[in-house]
């Protein structure tokens, strides 16, 4: 089945610098890689998701990248805000969504 | 919040009863999912459901059962048999059309 690494497990920020987390994932036919937030003792929304047939996907501050041949795609934070400190969890789908093992971002003032 | 709810909130048992966590939609969704969150782990997949009255294991099945006798509704119940049920529990649905998956506020366990 699919398998899907996330790296780091924690990351420290300074306010306004930028924040990557990368994942790999195992199963070429994967086609979806959404992104979650986690706030504390919260659900997970959706933050920005790509398909496999796209490159590389831009919301306001956050951009998703996808690199089909290497089976690896990030998600980029840029000018972090002290509201960005939460968890980020990476997802492939094939079939079904398999989460990776989620990151702690924290953004200091 | 996606017109998910799940119920209760938190939820606390003995050892060796069973317990049944809610969780409905009324977002017109076909498929249904529950997860399990532990400290430190992604979200695992316990059981899934397509298609009202059709349901397939997860990653993680052992232990839990589910029925899906209408669309809006995937119960989850924790048996005896699952040795290690204190978790955050998070229910999920997505429509046909779409990969998103939309979730609910989650169920906190704690059996003691």
């Amino acid at each position: 089945g699919e398998n899907v690494e996330q790296h780091p497990s924690t990351l420290s920020v300074q306010e306004g610098d930028s924040a990557v987390i990368k994942c790999t994932y195992s199963d070429s036919a994967s086609n979806y890689f959404p992104w979650y937030k986690q706030e504390l003792g919260k659900r997970p929304q959706l933050i920005i998701d790509i398909r496999s047939n796209v490159g590389e996907k831009k919301d306001q501050r956050i951009a998703v990248t996808l690199n089909k041949t290497a089976k690896h795609f990030s998600l980029h934070i840029t000018e972090t805000q002290p509201e960005d400190s939460a968890v980020y969890f990476c997802a492939a789908h094939y079939g079904k969504l398999t989460f990776g093992q989620g990151t702690i971002l924290t953004v200091h003032p | 919040d996606g017109g998910i709810t799940q119920s209760p909130k938190y939820l606390f048992r003995k050892e060796g009863q069973n317990v049944t966590l809610s969780c409905e939609q009324n977002l017109n969704h076909d498929a249904m999912y529950w997860y399990r969150q532990d400290p430190g782990q992604g979200l695992r997949l316990i059981y899934y459901s397509q298609i009202v009255n059709d349901f397939q294991k997860g990653d993680i099945a052992e232990g839990y059962s589910v029925s899906r006798e209408k669309k809006e509704s995937f119960p989850l119940t924790v048996t005896s048999a699952q040795k290690n049920p204190t978790a955050f529990y998070l229910c999920a649905s997505r429509g046909t059309n779409n990969y998103e998956q939309y979730f609910g506020p989650g169920t906190r366990l704690t059996v003691t």
